[in-house]
């Protein structure tokens, strides 16, 4: 399975203000997958990460929120734009395995905003 | 979208104990996985299992696909069992449009 390292694991935050995760992994891989976990909730998928191209983003996630990088095969970063107390959640970088088709996940980046 | 349903939603046990969690999906899927949320919040995947059984150790899982259910069972209960146990489903073969169930807390008591 990848090893996926995400910065920061967890971060306070002011209102209004904006942070950038990032997620980086020990082997290249096509697909990259970022979730948002609100507060006792499930996860939900935010938008697929593919290199060389525009992020894929679900309903109710736009580009100017959640503005979304992927220079190569191994690294992604997610940006919180704007944030309100409604963004307090834990963010999580995914990749697909190549060969298996399973998803594995980072360590997750807890945010509470002020 | 397709709808994913797990039950129970909360599950207590005392250690050693079996049980055995479910996952309803609304309609036909090409790839099911099972994930464990440990009480840190690392998600560990348990199974890649769109169809069939597959065993892991004390885990083991079976997904009847023409019926639209998963069941992941779960033998000897250990306290490191404890967490979140998640299904997720998706129609096509990639990951790019998975979704989630609401989970099934499992506290396994010393």
């Amino acid at each position: 399975s990848a090893v996926i390292s995400q910065k920061p694991s967890r971060d306070i935050c002011q209102r209004g203000t904006s942070l950038t995760i990032q997620c980086q992994v020990d082997s290249q891989v096509t697909m990259m997958f970022w979730y948002r976990q609100q507060p006792g909730q499930s996860l939900t998928l935010i938008a697929t990460a593919n290199q060389g191209s525009e992020a894929t983003y679900e309903s109710g996630f736009v580009i100017d929120k959640f503005p979304i990088s992927r220079p190569n095969l191994t690294f992604s970063t997610l940006t919180v734009s704007n944030m309100s107390p409604e963004d307090s959640s834990i963010y999580l970088c995914s990749v697909e395995a190549t060969n298996t088709g399973e998803l594995f996940f980072g360590e997750g980046s807890r945010l509470t905003v002020l | 979208g397709i709808q994913v349903e797990q039950s129970p939603p909360d599950l207590i046990l005392q250690e050693g104990a079996n049980s055995t969690l479910r996952c309803n999906f609304s309609d036909s899927v090409n790839n099911l996985q099972w994930f464990h949320q440990n009480p840190w919040g690392q998600l560990i995947n348990l199974f890649y299992i769109p169809s069939g059984t597959k065993q892991n150790g004390r885990l083991s899982a079976t997904t009847v696909a023409t019926e639209r259910y998963s069941l992941l069972y779960i033998s000897s209960s250990q306290t490191t069992d404890s967490g979140v146990y998640f299904c997720a489903v998706s129609r096509r073969g990639n990951n790019n449009d998975m979704r989630f169930g609401a989970g099934t807390r499992l506290t396994v008591k010393p």
